[in-house]
């Protein structure tokens, strides 16, 4: 079945450096959306991307579609402590495949 | 606010007793989508509905049942429970049917804790 692989499942940055995840697919993925979940909290939509090599900025946030539309990439700048939080990846293919997430912890 | 109504918030009970979640989804969404999260753990999908009908099955257990009704609520039914039963379950919903160039975003319910103890 399909898999996405999330990387890495863990972050521990200080405030104020920059943070990457990187989301791969085992197949091609129709759009990648990105979701937020901050502790105690539930997943919150935060973009989608649609096109082949696509690219949205969201403030402090950049988001990547991969060329092949098999990986995606969240990257934020200059990390705040309201950043804090798991953040996944979900390919839709046939269905909605959520990423492993990857937990970000901003040390102020 | 999601718009996302999930109930009970929390539920404790012990192990071999059956338990019903219930999720309304946002007015208009035809779809429910269940999954499971456990400790520090990532999104399992469980199942989807689409207005009415089983659009998708993950991997769901034989314990596990569930439903959309014809006002568009859901139910998910967890019995002969074990300890590892106990997690958080996420019910979502979206407008379409998902898996399509034009899916829609998933708006997800706070959730309900279940405790098996």
């Amino acid at each position: 079945g399909q898999q996405v692989m999330q990387i890495p499942q863990y972050q521990h940055v200080q405030e104020g450096e920059d943070f990457t995840t990187y989301c791969n697919s085992s197949t091609t993925l129709s759009n990648i959306q990105w979701y937020k979940q901050r502790p105690g909290g539930h997943p919150v939509f935060l973009i989608q991307l649609v096109k082949s090599g696509e690219v949205k900025k969201q403030k402090r946030l950049t988001f990547q579609f991969g060329e092949a539309k098999k990986n995606s990439s969240l990257h934020i700048t200059a990390t705040q402590t309201t950043d804090v939080g798991t953040y996944f990846c979900a390919g839709t293919g046939n269905q909605f495949y959520f990423g492993t997430g990857t937990s970000l912890t901003v040390i102020p | 606010d999601s718009g996302v109504t999930q109930t009970p918030k929390h539920l404790i009970t012990a192990t071999g007793q059956r338990v019903t979640l219930r999720c309304s989804p946002r007015s208009g969404d035809l779809s429910v989508y269940w999954y499971q999260q456990s400790l520090d753990q990532g999104l399992q999908f469980l199942i989807q509905y689409y207005n009415g009908e089983e659009r998708a099955k993950g991997n769901i257990l034989e314990r596990f049942s569930a439903q959309q009704f014809p006002d568009l609520h859901s139910e998910l039914n967890l019995s002969s429970l074990e300890l590892g039963d106990s997690a958080l379950y996420f019910c979502a919903s979206s407008r379409g049917a998902g898996g399509s160039p034009n899916t829609g975003e998933l708006f997800f319910g706070e959730g309900s804790r279940l405790t098996v103890l």
